[in-house]
Parts: C-alpha cells; structure tokens; sequence
C-alpha cells in the first residue's frame, strides 16, 4: 500500500540556520509533490509544488526538490525564523485526479 | 478573493446522530475535495467533487457521504455518528487539476 513518511515528528533548529524536512514514499508514482503548513487550529496553508519531472523549485526562502528516483522530497527553510514555526505537511498528487494522500507532518520550532 | 469558508466553525453532538458541514469553495473554482484530519491518522481524503459530480472517494464507510452544488458550494453529511468521528474536517478547493489547494479553517466535530 501507499505510504509516505516525513522524517520525524518534531524538529528543533537554532533561529537563523537551515531547516531541512524530509518526505519519504513508497509503492507510489506520484505525478506532484506539495508542501504545505499548518498552525494549530487552522487549514493547511500551500507553499510549494513541484511536478515530476522537475528537480527543484524555489520561493523566497523556501526550496524543495524532488528525487523520483529516491522516491524522497526535501524541502528547506534558509535563515529560518520564530514565525517559521508550524507544522509542515507533504502531500503527493496522482496523475488525473484531484486526491491529496498527505504525510503524517513534521512539527518544526525555531528557537530564537 | 475571498477563502474557502467552512460552517459550521464548531460542532458538538451525540453519538447516533447526524451532521452536515458546508463548504463554500474560492469564487471559480469548481473542484472541491474534503478532507478528514485525526492526530492518530493524519489528513485523510475522504471525496472530491467536480461540476457536482463525485469524481474520487476515499476509504471511508458509506455513512460518509457529499453533494455539490451548481454555485461549487458543497456539503458533506455524517449519519449515525461514531465517537471515532470526533475530527477536524477541511474543505479544498482548486482551479485545476496540478494546481494548490486552498484550505479552509474547518469544522472541529466532536461526538459524544
């Protein structure tokens, strides 16, 4: 069956240094790759979606890349700050159809 | 443009009963999917509907159940409700196929 893994469920990172997030996929041949964030009590929040036969992709301080070989995103927050503070969500997207099938989510602090 | 908005906010009710949510989706989008998030099983498809067609269902029991509207608006409706139920229930909507997807706050259900 279908699973996808994000490295862990909490990430601490010293204010200022990189966050690196990590989501992992099996027995899956996903047409897209999103990351999203989430703050308690709130809907998901889009950030970034890379396709396929893309490699990486940026926004600001946001970058992800996609390793379809790997079966693996990564997905980076540089100088990252207080208000970075979230939980991140990937999600994968199949060819032709609407459904998200999303990662358990990564809780990351930054501590200032 | 307006989010996605999501009614009601918050819900309290008893095992046995039932429950309709609704979703009213950003102005032009015509794809609205629902999404059902539990700390112990994450975010977690449940359908998708398209020009109020049901395009995509996920793995949930048929007490489970949507419609959609000619304006996009859609409702999801839970019949005799379960303690396991207690959730937060998110609506999606996008323009296209590939494309983000905006969330709304969702509605927190709780059954007792």
């Amino acid at each position: 069956s279908q699973k996808i893994e994000q490295n862990s469920e909490a990430l601490n990172i010293q204010e200022g240094k990189t966050a690196t997030l990590t989501c992992n996929y099996t027995n899956y041949s996903p047409a897209y790759l999103q990351w999203y964030r989430q703050d308690p009590g709130r809907g998901p929040v889009f950030l970034l979606l890379i396709r396929e036969n893309e490699k990486e992709k940026r926004k600001e301080r946001l970058k992800v890349t996609f390793d379809t070989t790997l079966k693996q995103s990564l997905f980076h927050i540089t100088a990252s700050q207080p208000a970075d503070s979230a939980t991140y969500l990937c999600a994968l997207g199949d060819f032709g159809n609407e459904k998200l099938t999303f990662g358990t989510g990564t809780r990351l602090t930054i501590i200032p | 443009k307006a989010g996605v908005t999501q009614t009601p906010r918050y819900l309290i009710k008893t095992r046995g009963q039932q429950v309709t949510l609704s979703c009213s989706p950003i102005s032009g989008h015509r794809s609205v999917s629902w999404y059902q998030q539990t700390p112990g099983q994450g975010l977690q498809f449940l359908f998708e509907y398209f020009s109020e067609t049901q395009r995509n269902k996920g793995n949930f029991p048929g007490r489970f159940s949507g419609r959609q509207f000619s304006n996009s608006r859609s409702e999801m409706n839970v019949s005799t409700l379960e303690l396991g139920d207690s959730a937060l229930y998110l609506c999606a909507s996008t323009q296209a196929w590939g494309y983000e997807q905006y969330f709304g706050p969702g509605t927190r259900l709780t059954v007792t």
